[in-house]
């Protein structure tokens, strides 16, 4: 099984370039999720979805865009990077649940390391 | 705001028990989770408590006082590969959001 999968795995920029960062999942999920991680700081939510066509902004959407035109697929955009958005990328996903007293832990992929210059 | 603190850092040696705290406070409130993360690696899942009390899972145990908003994770007969980092997140809603601590490094020296 291959869980979540993330490209690139390494990633390097120039202050302005555009990129698309791809997640992919391949256990029927219905919720994806993108987080950054800097040090010091742990997982901080940028764009979430809960189904295939929907997204939501997470803590710190401000510079991102995401789309959900697939249910196996959720992909990160930065328009225009800044150095302030490097950091590491990390995607995950879960089965939908409503119920507060059982849990789907989220599955995460290996991340993507992103340096802007 | 939201916040969830947790210490730092956590040094134990091979064979102890170690317990890593985590208080919160958050606008919502479904459940606690733990999760684990290698060397910068996929974090992975360990626990959630949604109601108070302990639950155990081999080694590891976590607790959860909805009253003080206060958790823990607990570690027992330490292993070398207990190093990593373990992250607090409170599960906010349905949509299964997470809000997590900053982590706690756990060193676990022979």
């Amino acid at each position: 099984n291959a869980g979540v999968t993330q490209t690139p795995k390494f990633r390097v920029l120039k202050t302005g370039q555009s990129m698309t960062l791809l997640c992919a999942q391949d256990m029927n999920h219905e919720y994806m999720y993108w987080y950054r991680q800097d040090p010091g700081m742990g997982l901080r939510l940028i764009h979430y979805s809960v189904g295939e066509g929907t997204t939501a902004k997470g803590e710190v959407p401000d510079g991102y865009n995401v789309s959900r035109l697939k249910k196996q697929n959720f992909l990160l955009g930065l328009e225009s990077a800044a150095p302030s958005q490097t950091s590491v990328y990390f995607c995950a996903s879960a089965p939908s649940q409503l119920d507060r007293g059982s849990n789907q832990p989220q599955h995460f992929g290996d991340g993507t390391r992103l340096s802007i210059l | 705001g939201q916040s969830l603190e947790q210490p730092s850092e956590v040094t134990a040696v091979e064979g102890a028990i170690v317990q890593i705290n985590c208080t919160y406070q958050t606008s919502g409130f479904y459940g606690l989770s733990w999760y684990q993360q290698h060397d910068g690696g996929a974090p992975t899942f360990l626990s959630y408590n949604a109601l108070d009390g302990l639950e155990e899972t081999g080694r590891f145990s976590s607790f959860l006082s909805r009253s003080d908003s206060y958790g823990y994770l607990l570690l027992q007969e330490l292993q070398m590969k207990d190093s990593a980092s373990y992250f607090c997140a409170v599960r906010g809603g349905a949509t299964n959001k997470l809000i997590f601590g900053t982590g706690t490094l756990l060193a676990v020296q022979p």
